[in-house]
């Protein structure tokens, strides 16, 4: 079956330390990846997808097919990071999405 | 360029009724997806829309059901109301060959 999993719930780190949120997957095809945030008050957005291979806000994200995860970095966390990060996995030929539960990050000062 | 609206914004049912949910797509999106999110939970995937027709569905029963009209806008219909039915409504929209998504603001539902 076709699941994708955020082992934490909470990740609280300090400020400038490095970050990296979890995402496993399980999927038999050729998968594509994303990762959304929500900020406080704010709606569900996209931070980045594994095909455009780019940093966003500091943020990366490899694919490692062999592990079948996609953990998000940062190298120096921002309180301004402070919000939940969804991991999901888009299967296509079926058009579904599916999210991992999300992890909520928060950075202190 | 105008985002995804939703309407409304909070709704409380009782059980056994039924109930739609309305979605205003991001102007040029013509796909549109719909999620369920229980408290604590990641959005969980119902269906998705393109040219008027359901082209991909999760784990939901049929009386979990929609529509998208000609200019891409879209309803949820959850008929027979259940307690578990309980969550917010997300709706997404996109460009078919993008895939990635714009999210609305949601719906709270509430079954009593």
């Amino acid at each position: 079956a076709q699941r994708v999993t955020q082992p934490e719930k909470l990740l609280s780190v300090f400020k400038g330390a490095p970050v990296e949120l979890k995402c496993n997957y399980s999927y038999s095809g050729s998968p594509e990846l994303f990762w959304y945030v929500q900020y406080s008050r704010q709606r569900l957005q996209l931070l980045l997808r594994h095909i455009s291979r780019e940093s966003i806000k500091g943020f990366t994200a490899d694919l490692n097919k062999g592990e079948t995860s996609f953990h998000l970095k940062k190298p120096f966390a921002q309180e301004e990071d402070s919000a939940m990060y969804y991991c999901a996995l888009y299967i296509s030929g079926t058009y579904k999405y599916i999210f991992g539960t999300g992890t909520r990050l928060k950075v202190l000062a | 360029e105008t985002g995804v609206t939703q309407s409304p914004t909070h709704l409380i049912k009782t059980r056994g009724q039924q109930v739609t949910l309305r979605c205003s797509s991001q102007s040029g999106h013509n796909t549109v997806s719909w999620y369920q999110q229980a408290l604590g939970q990641g959005p969980q995937f119902i269906f998705q829309y393109y040219r008027e027709e359901e082209n991909g569905r999760g784990n939901f029963p049929p009386r979990f059901s929609g529509l998208q009209f000609p200019n891409y806008s879209s309803e949820l219909n959850v008929n027979a109301l259940e307690l578990d039915d309980s969550a917010l409504y997300l709706c997404a929209s996109s460009l078919r060959g993008s895939e990635t998504q714009y999210f609305g603001p949601g719906t709270r539902l509430l079954v009593l």
